[in-house]
C-alpha cells in the first residue's frame, strides 16, 4: 500500500498570504490528523477529521482551518500567514475498524517557510 | 493535564551497546502509548505501541519498550545499537480527555536525539 502523501513538500510564502496543504491518507483510512512541528514548540496537534467531520481541534487560532472530503483526502488552510507559522506540517492517517486502537501513520510533511 | 516527558534531550551510545530512551507520562485512565522515530527531513515512523497486555512490547527494527504502570514510564530499549539508529525519537500518548467522542489525537514528548557512535 502507498503511504500517506502530502503536497506540496515545500512552500515559501510571504506574510499575509494564505496557503493550502493537501494530504492523501493510506487507502482505507478514514481518520486524518494534522500536526505542526517547530523547534520551539515541538509537535502540536492541529485538528482531526473522521468521515468528513472535525472530531477534535487543538489550540490554534481561527486562521488555521481544515476539511476532509468524501474520499478521506484532507486539506488544511492557513490564512493571513505570520512568520511564526513557519513549520513542518505533518499529516497522519489511521485505520478505524472498530477494534483496538490503531496507530497513526505519518506523511513526509510539508515544510512551510513564511518570509 | 495530560503530558509526556522525555527528560533527555540527547542520548549518546556506542555502536553495539544497549540503548535506553526514557519516557514518562501523565494521563487520565488507561494510557495508550507510542514511540515514533524521525529521520532528518522525514515524517514520523511508527515503532511500537502499548495498548494493553504484556508490559514488554516489541516493535520494528529490534526496538522494544517496557511499560511500567507504577512508575508511569514507557522506556524505549534496544539490546545492540546501530549507527543507523541515530535519529530523533518521540514518545506519545493518546489524548484520553476528548470532548465526548473517540479521538486519535496524540500528545507528544519533546523528543530525544539518539546519537550512536561507530
Amino acid at each position: 500500500k502507498a503511504g500517506v502523501t502530502q503536497t506540496p513538500r515545500y512552500l515559501i510564502k510571504t506574510r499575509g498570504q494564505q496557503v493550502t496543504l493537501s494530504c492523501s491518507p493510506i487507502s482505507g483510512h478514514r481518520s486524518v490528523s494534522w500536526y505542526q512541528q517547530t523547534p520551539g514548540q515541538g509537535l502540536q496537534f492541529l485538528f482531526e477529521y473522521f468521515s468528513e467531520t472535525q472530531r477534535n481541534k487543538g489550540n490554534f487560532p481561527g486562521r488555521f482551518s481544515g476539511r476532509q472530503f468524501s474520499n478521506s483526502r484532507s486539506e488544511m488552510n492557513v490564512s493571513t500567514l505570520e512568520l511564526g507559522d513557519s513549520a513542518l506540517y505533518l499529516c497522519a492517517s489511521s485505520l478505524e475498524d472498530g477494534g483496538s486502537y490503531n496507530e497513526q501513520f505519518f506523511g513526509p510533511g510539508t515544510r512551510l517557510t513564511v518570509l | 493535564a495530560q503530558s509526556v516527558a522525555q527528560p533527555e534531550d540527547q542520548v549518546n551510545v556506542a555502536e553495539g551497546n544497549p540503548l535506553t530512551v526514557k519516557c514518562t507520562y501523565s494521563v487520565s485512565g488507561n494510557p495508550y502509548l507510542f514511540w515514533y522515530v524521525q529521520y532528518p527531513n522525514r515524517g514520523l515512523q511508527f515503532l511500537l505501541k502499548y495498548i494493553t497486555g504484556d508490559n514488554l512490547v516489541k516493535g520494528s527494527y529490534g526496538f522494544e519498550a517496557e511499560f511500567n504502570k507504577s512508575q508511569t514510564s514507557f522506556h524505549l530499549k534496544k539490546p545492540s545499537a546501530l549507527v543507523s539508529d541515530s535519529a530523533l525519537y518521540f514518545c506519545a500518548v493518546r489524548d484520553s480527555l476528548n470532548y465526548g467522542g473517540a479521538t486519535n489525537k496524540l500528545i507528544f514528548g519533546t523528543g530525544t536525539l539518539l546519537a550512536v557512535q561507530p
